[in-house]
């Protein structure tokens, strides 16, 4: 079946360590994102990408970092200086054809991270 | 000024009635407007895009847009206990392609 594969589902991090989330799609979409959800508020992206060995900051990217090697792979990762790092991390993908892109924005299941 | 606002609920209703969404946006040269539905712990789902002003009807949803206002809703007509969820309201800017702006979510319970 064709869809996002986030791991892991929880994840927990010590103070002064970097972790990282993956995020795996077979959908065959250029363009993938990264967001973060704490409670009580919306999504806020981190990174985004459009094309492999490309990525943009998105509006939270300061902690983080990402990298685009392969089409199919984003993973985030969360560095010891995002000091408030619990929060529901959130990996989608969508098509993209030209300059325009499909907005339809296709989510993985969510990596839970909190901080121990 | 949040980019998007929504009304963070909860909106109670009754099994069978009409719930009402609503959602303001910032930017009034946006294009593209969406609704995600959330249920508790899981990743958001499409539910209805919207991008012309007027409504847009699928089963028992309905999304209503009008730019002038800078207003999107969502209705959900014949409403079920199993569309207890969060509703998100999502905006691409002007200029923001692949940039998707999302509102807080109005969390919805239907009650039997």
């Amino acid at each position: 079946d064709g869809g996002i594969t986030q791991s892991p589902k929880y994840l927990f991090r010590k103070e002064g360590q970097n972790v990282t989330l993956s995020c795996e799609q077979n959908l065959n979409h250029d363009a993938m994102y990264w967001y973060r959800q704490d409670p009580g508020q919306g999504l806020r992206l981190i990174y985004y990408s459009q094309i492999v060995n490309d990525f943009q900051k998105g509006d939270i990217a300061e902690g983080y970092s990402v990298s685009r090697e392969k089409k199919e792979s984003f993973p985030l990762t969360v560095t010891s200086a995002q000091k408030n790092p619990t929060a529901f991390y959130l990996c989608a993908s969508s098509f993209t054809r030209g300059s325009t892109t499909n907005e339809k924005l296709f989510f993985g299941s969510g990596t839970q991270l909190s901080v121990l | 000024q949040k980019e998007v606002e929504q009304n963070s609920g909860p909106l109670s209703v009754p099994e069978g009635a009409i719930a009402s969404l609503n959602c303001t946006y910032s930017d009034r040269g946006s294009q593209s407007f969406f609704w995600y539905r959330q249920y508790s712990g899981k990743s958001p789902e499409l539910i209805m895009s919207i991008y012309s002003n007027g409504d847009k009807e699928d089963g028992r949803f309905t999304a209503q847009l009008n730019k002038a206002s800078q207003y999107v809703s969502l209705l959900i007509r014949d409403s079920q206990p199993s569309d207890s969820a969060t509703y998100l309201c999502a905006v691409i800017p002007s200029g923001g392609y692949n940039k998707l702006i999302f509102g807080a979510g109005t969390r919805l319970a239907v009650h039997p």
